[in-house]
């Protein structure tokens, strides 16, 4: 069975902190990682990963895939309040499976 | 263009009572996805529709949940004779196609409470 593991379960900081996140996981014919933030509504789409050791970045945030370890992390320097939300890791089989999410990461940064 | 619209909002039932939860996908898009958020957990996979078909349902009850995605019209989603258990977030989302470059955009959800 598909599984994703993300770890902490939840974290607090302080603004201007930097953070990690972090998304294991085991899947059959992996084609894709995906990070969403949620914060009281939609889960909004962040990155999608598919190859090993490329770096994807969109202002603070950044996250990148090894699928030799199987593992991800999403780096958010000079976090903000406004960061705060439900980080979600899901991955993606081959063919026309659904997406598998983790728990989440609940990180809250306190000014 | 608009993202993937779900109504209601909120939505509270008393025990033994019909949900039905609705969700219009993007424009262009033909794969609807359901899934259900307990508190403090991640999403879990319902089903999994295309036009006029359903392609996964794996996560879905085998009794009292139904879901349909017509010709025309939005992804219904139907719970019958809900129970306590029932209540959560339950969250569409779509894309135009499978695939990698795809990425699923998910609706604000709608928050069942049943009573």
């Amino acid at each position: 069975e598909d599984k994703v593991v993300q770890s902490p379960l939840s974290l607090v900081v302080h603004e201007g902190d930097t953070v990690t996140l972090n998304c294991s996981y085991e899947v059959t014919n992996f084609r894709s990682l995906l990070w969403y933030k949620q914060e009281k509504k939609a889960p909004t789409f962040l990155f999608m990963l598919t190859s090993s050791g490329i770096e994807k970045k969109s202002g603070r945030l950044s996250s990148i895939l090894d699928k030799k370890e199987l593992f991800s992390i999403l780096n958010i320097t000079a976090t903000q309040t406004g960061d705060s939300a439900v980080y979600l890791c899901a991955v993606e089989a081959a063919g026309n499976t659904p997406l598998v999410f983790g728990k989440g990461t609940r990180l809250s940064v306190i000014a | 263009n608009a993202g993937v619209m779900q109504n209601p909002r909120h939505l509270v039932r008393r025990r033994g009572q019909e949900a039905r939860l609705r969700c219009s996908p993007m424009k262009g898009h033909s794969h609807v996805y359901w899934y259900r958020q307990l508190p403090e957990e991640g999403l879990k996979f319902m089903v999994y529709l295309q036009k006029e078909n359903i392609i996964d349902e794996s996560g879905m009850p085998k009794e009292r949940f139904s879901a349909e995605f017509p010709k025309e019209g939005p992804s219904i989603l139907r719970i019958q004779q809900v129970v306590r258990g029932d209540s959560a977030a339950y969250f569409c989302a779509s894309s135009p196609r499978v695939g990698a470059d795809s990425p699923l955009h998910f609706g604000n959800g709608t928050r069942l409470t049943v009573t």
